[in-house]
């Protein structure tokens, strides 16, 4: 069965510094894999897919099939970008969601 | 961008009643409509995959009879928790899948949080 691991339930980064929060998988076949992202008082919300190999708000990732690993970073990270983010693995059209993030970002 | 909406948006009912929680999508159709549900601090977790015109296929574990789900049209799929426990008492999540975006393309709702007292 396939599963997703998102080791640290809260991160806190200094504003200007680097982030990166981490994601690793399990899964047999060939993963798509997703960041979502939950601002506060706001809806659950698609941030990037590995698939579109897109830089979106300054976030990348970066799919690591030797590793299993889709980390989410951002090299200069911005007070909005405090939020719940989690990663999402895809398969059989459906979602597998990791327990998820808690960035806050230190002004 | 696609919008997906819950009514109610909080629910408190009395153990053994039933309630239900609607998922609407507002400016496209769904034929594919999802029902999470997420324990405090913990991850969403799928309940069940809501097609429109067939039967809901439930997640291992999930039982079918008491978290009914009713696809009727191509915007709207609704969840009824029947004979209410305590032990419901959740935030209920759904998404929408928009058929152009990609199989794994969903737009949630906000979420309904059940009380069952």
């Amino acid at each position: 069965a396939q599963r997703v691991t998102q080791p640290e339930k809260l991160l806190s980064v200094f504003k200007g510094a680097p982030v990166e929060l981490k994601c690793n998988y399990s899964y047999s076949g060939s993963p798509e894999l997703f960041w979502y992202v939950q601002y506060s008082r706001q809806r659950l919300q698609l941030l990037l897919r590995h698939i579109s190999r897109e830089s979106i708000k300054g976030f990348t990732a970066d799919l690591n099939k030797g590793e299993t690993s889709f980390h989410l970073k951002k090299p200069f990270a911005q007070e909005e970008d405090s939020a719940m983010y989690y990663c999402a693995l895809g398969r059989n059209e459906k979602l597998t969601f990791g327990t998820g993030t808690r960035l806050t970002i230190i002004p | 961008g696609a919008v997906v909406s819950q009514h109610p948006s909080w629910v408190i009912c009395k153990s053994g009643t039933s309630v239900k929680i609607e998922c609407r999508s507002l400016d496209f159709q769904a034929t594919t409509m999802f029902w999470y549900r997420q324990f405090p601090k913990q991850s969403l977790m799928l309940m069940a995959t809501s097609n429109e015109g067939s039967k809901a296929t439930y997640e291992q574990g999930v039982e079918k009879d008491k978290f009914l789900i009713n696809h009727a049209s191509l915007t709207l799929s609704t969840l009824t928790v029947t004979s209410a426990h305590p032990e419901d008492s959740s935030f209920y999540i759904c998404s929408a899948r928009d058929p152009p975006g990609g199989r794994y393309e969903q737009y949630f709702g906000p979420g309904t949080r059940l009380t069952v007292t």
